[in-house]
């Protein structure tokens, strides 16, 4: 069973533009989460989607967006970058959101540079 | 504003030690709990899992503790390994919902550094 994808693995960003990351979760799983991780902050929720709608959102501003595809992937999107955008950003799929029923699964990440 | 790191705490066993690693986590409400493990470059990946109605559940040389009276978790591995080093989270999962969902949101402690020396 394949785990959670994410794409790009990498890329580099300067100030004011905008960035797309993508996630396919693993087969089955219906809820997509996201999570931003840093040296100074650790991870931190940023949000949840399960069924194409947005159920949970964690304490970022509106530049920090996302959606889910009715084949389950998801996306996230940051627009107007700033310096402290940078960050590992990761994707988890579960069965229902998080719960004894079914732990999240993280993908690798992707690690966006913002110069 | 300037941000300040986080201070992760260190925990530098030697090969074949057994490790214990705490957590104390922040609300009572919690029903379930995760410890992650994150390599080098990696995502976090699941270790064990533990229901807050048990107090111990063990795995494969893991074993994790909850004491909910003093909201308090730890990650026990016996005869660790240098593959065992990596950063070390544990995660309470709030309910929000049926079921028990915290609808996508585990909320992590800010992880420990296990080195394991040859």
């Amino acid at each position: 069973k394949a785990g959670v994808t994410q794409t790009p693995r990498y890329l580099i960003k300067t100030r004011g533009q905008q960035v797309t990351l993508s996630c396919s979760p693993i087969s089955g799983h219906r809820s997509v989460s996201w999570y931003q991780q840093t040296p100074g902050q650790g991870l931190q929720f940023l949000f949840e989607y399960f069924s194409e709608t947005q159920r949970n959102k964690g304490n970022f501003p509106g530049r920090f967006s996302g959606r889910q595809f009715s084949n389950s992937r998801s996306e996230m999107n940051v627009s107007t970058l700033e310096l402290g955008d940078s960050a590992l950003y990761l994707c988890a799929s579960s069965l229902a959101g998080g719960s004894f029923t079914g732990e999240l699964f993280f993908g690798e990440g992707s690690r966006l540079t913002v110069l | 504003g300037e941000s300040v790191g986080l201070h992760l705490p260190t925990l530098s066993v030697q090969e074949g030690d057994n490790s214990i690693i705490n957590c104390a986590y922040s609300n009572s409400a919690s029903d379930y709990f995760i410890w992650y493990k994150q390599e080098s470059g990696k995502g976090p990946q699941f270790i064990i899992d533990i229901r807050s109605n048990m107090d111990k559940r063990q795995g494969q040389r893991v074993t994790v503790l909850l004491n909910k009276t003093v909201k308090h978790l730890s990650l026990q591995i016996a005869a660790t390994q240098p593959g065992d080093s990596a950063v070390y989270f544990c995660a309470e999962n709030i309910p929000l919902g049926a079921g028990g969902t915290s609808y996508g949101k585990l909320t992590f402690g800010q992880g420990t550094i296990l080195t394991v020396h040859p």
